[in-house]
Formats: C-alpha cells, sequence, structure tokens
C-alpha cells in the first residue's frame, strides 16, 4: 500500500492564480481531511469529508473548495491565490469505527508571491 | 472553547535520559487522545492511542499515562535516543464530532548525544 500520496510536493503560485492539491489513498478510507500548518500555529483543518459525496468545512475553509467524487481521492482547490495561503497543506486519512489513527500524506509546501 | 496546551518550550535532554512532554486540556471530554511524531518536512505519524478508560499505555521505550481527572495525559520515551529528536503532537478525539481531532502545537524535542 502507498498509503497517502500527495502532489506537488512544492509549487509557488502567483497572487490570483488558481490549482488544484491532489491527495489519494488506497486504503479505502471512508474519512479524509485537509490540514494547513503554518510554523509555530499547529495543524488547522481546512475541509473533511466522511464519505464520497459528502463534504464539510473545518475550521479555516475561505479561499478553499473540495470535492469527493470517489473514496480514494478528496483534492483541494484554490480558486484566487492569496499570500495568506502560502502554507504547508497535508491530507490525511482514516478507517471507520474504532480505527481512529489518521495517516498523512508527505504534505504539499506551497507558496504564493 | 476547547484548548489544548503542549510544552511551549522546546525540550532538551541528554541521551539516556526519559524525556516526558505534557498535553494539558480544557474545556473538552475526549474518548481518546493521540500522540503523533512530525519530523521536519514530514507529515506526522501516529505513534500512539489512549483511551478515557485506560490510565497507560506501553509501545516499546513509550509510555502514555492519561488522567481524566486532571485533563493531562504525559508522554514519555525511556532510554532516549538522538533519533527521537521530532515533534510531537496530542490530539484529542471522541466517537462524535465526525471524527475530527483537535491538535496541540507540539513539542520539539532534541537529545543530545
Amino acid at each position: 500500500n502507498a498509503g497517502v500520496t500527495q502532489t506537488p510536493k512544492f509549487r509557488i503560485l502567483k497572487i490570483g492564480q488558481s490549482m488544484t492539491l491532489q491527495c489519494t489513498q488506497d486504503m479505502n478510507h471512508n474519512y479524509m481531511y485537509w490540514y494547513r500548518q503554518d510554523p509555530g500555529m499547529g495543524l488547522k483543518l481546512i475541509y473533511y469529508s466522511v464519505g464520497a459525496g459528502i463534504t464539510d468545512k473545518g475550521e479555516v475553509p475561505n479561499g478553499y473548495n473540495v470535492s469527493r467524487s470517489t473514496t480514494e481521492d478528496f483534492p483541494l482547490r484554490l480558486e484566487l491565490a492569496a499570500p495568506s495561503q502560502t502554507s504547508v497543506y497535508f491530507c490525511a486519512s482514516r478507517g471507520t469505527g474504532r480505527r481512529e489513527t489518521q495517516y498523512f500524506g508527505p504534505g504539499t509546501r506551497l507558496l504564493v508571491l | 472553547s476547547q484548548k489544548i496546551e503542549q510544552n511551549s518550550e522546546a525540550l532538551n535532554i541528554q541521551e539516556g535520559k526519559t524525556a516526558t512532554l505534557t498535553c494539558n486540556y480544557t474545556n473538552y471530554s475526549p474518548a481518546y487522545l493521540q500522540w503523533y511524531r512530525q519530523d521536519p518536512g514530514r507529515g506526522p505519524v501516529f505513534l500512539l492511542l489512549i483511551r478515557e478508560n485506560e490510565k497507560e499505555k506501553r509501545k516499546e521505550r513509550l509510555k502514555v499515562t492519561f488522567d481524566t481527572t486532571l485533563k493531562q495525559s504525559l508522554f514519555h520515551i525511556t532510554a532516549s535516543q538522538p533519533a527521537d529528536s521530532a515533534t510531537y503532537l496530542c490530539a484529542l478525539g471522541n466517537a462524535g464530532n465526525n471524527r475530527k481531532l483537535i491538535w496541540g502545537l507540539g513539542t520539539s524535542l532534541a537529545v543530545n548525544p
């Protein structure tokens, strides 16, 4: 199993550009999450999904959108990039019931200039 | 509002000693508490989970305690090694809340040879 994979690893965007951060998991997990992590600020939940076709906002959803058309994929869309979106983005997934462990991808480092 | 506090200062210890990290929380009644390890430039990796009805959990050189009266968890690494140097994150969860975790900011541990 590859676990959780994210692409790209690193990206530089200009203000106002758009991009999609890809996240795929091969563990058949229902729950998937997008976090951002800024230095000294901890993990902040952007969006999450409890299954294909179901998504909901986390703590910091403004400026982002998500979709979940399959169990495996959970892309995060930035429509109009802003410098405040410079961060490291992590995707995570977990199983159902008492399988509470979250499995994280390697992260995408995004720089908006 | 819900709050988690971990040792704000970085912890520096000598190789072979026991490292003890603290996680305190307020305004929350978790069903379980997790500890993750994060290395620079990488996603968090799950280490241990302890449930509200458990006092202590062990895994190799790791030990976690959970005191729901004090609202505190202690994370111990015995016989510490330089390879244990990383940031350690505490996270709380419960059966509801759509399986979202509440994350601490983490404690940086440096084990000196």
